[in-house]
């Protein structure tokens, strides 16, 4: 089975300052993509970024990039200039033949 | 509609009642899952559909959930004799068709309190 595995409960970083949200996942097949979820109080699920496994290339979109090490099982996201609005729990997510999410990281800014 | 609509967004009811929880997906998307989260958690899988059929629905925890998706767009999961356990947000997402690619869309889920 497929999990994932989000190891920071919680983070803070100082707005404009750049953070590091970690993730792992474990998995078996080899074709499959990757997400994150950006879930403010609203309780609405926005997509960030998503990676596809094949693609050895860093996905990128604006102030949000991920660092995906296949061979590590590893997809952390990288959040530069962070913003106010940036303040939410983000979730990891893993989709191949089932879609799995993580638990969460819960992401404070500081003004 | 522009997105995916979930109804009632909250629902009180009373352990052992039965409860309802629609999902209308975005048109035309023939992929529709259903998630739980609990307070603080991430969500958890329940159940897939592809079109009218339940692609995988290994993540039901007990034979008091079920869904339906009876025309492969509007679906509803039905919880007999609720406990307080059952509390929790349930989400359900869309999305265009199966492929591990493509967008799933959100809504912005049922809140149920089991009280």
């Amino acid at each position: 089975a497929q999990t994932v595995t989000q190891s920071q409960p919680e983070m803070s970083v100082q707005e404009a300052e750049t953070v590091t949200l970690s993730c792992t996942y474990d998995t078996s097949e080899s074709d499959y993509y990757l997400f994150w979820y950006k879930q403010p109080p609203s309780r609405q699920m926005i997509l960030v970024i998503r990676q596809e496994a094949y693609k050895q290339q860093n996905a990128t979109e604006n102030r949000f990039s991920v660092n995906f090490q296949k061979a590590a099982k590893s997809f952390s996201l990288k959040i530069s200039d962070s913003q106010l609005g940036d303040a939410a729990m983000y979730f990891c997510a893993y989709r191949g033949n089932q879609f799995y999410f993580g638990t969460g990281t819960s992401l404070t800014v500081i003004p | 509609g522009a997105g995916v609509s979930q109804t009632p967004s909250n629902k009180v009811t009373e352990k052992g009642k039965y409860v309802e929880l629609r999902c209308d997906p975005i048109s035309g998307h023939t992929a529709l899952y259903w998630y739980r989260q609990s307070l603080g958690q991430g969500p958890e899988f329940l159940i897939y559909f592809q079109g009218t059929g339940a692609a995988d629905d290994s993540g039901l925890p007990n034979d008091r959930f079920f869904a339906v998706r009876p025309e492969g767009s509007v679906s509803t999961l039905k919880i007999q004799r609720t406990e307080r356990g059952d509390s929790a947000v349930y989400l359900c997402a869309s999305s265009l068709n199966g492929g591990l690619n493509t967008e799933a869309f959100f809504g912005q889920g049922t809140r149920l309190t089991v009280v």
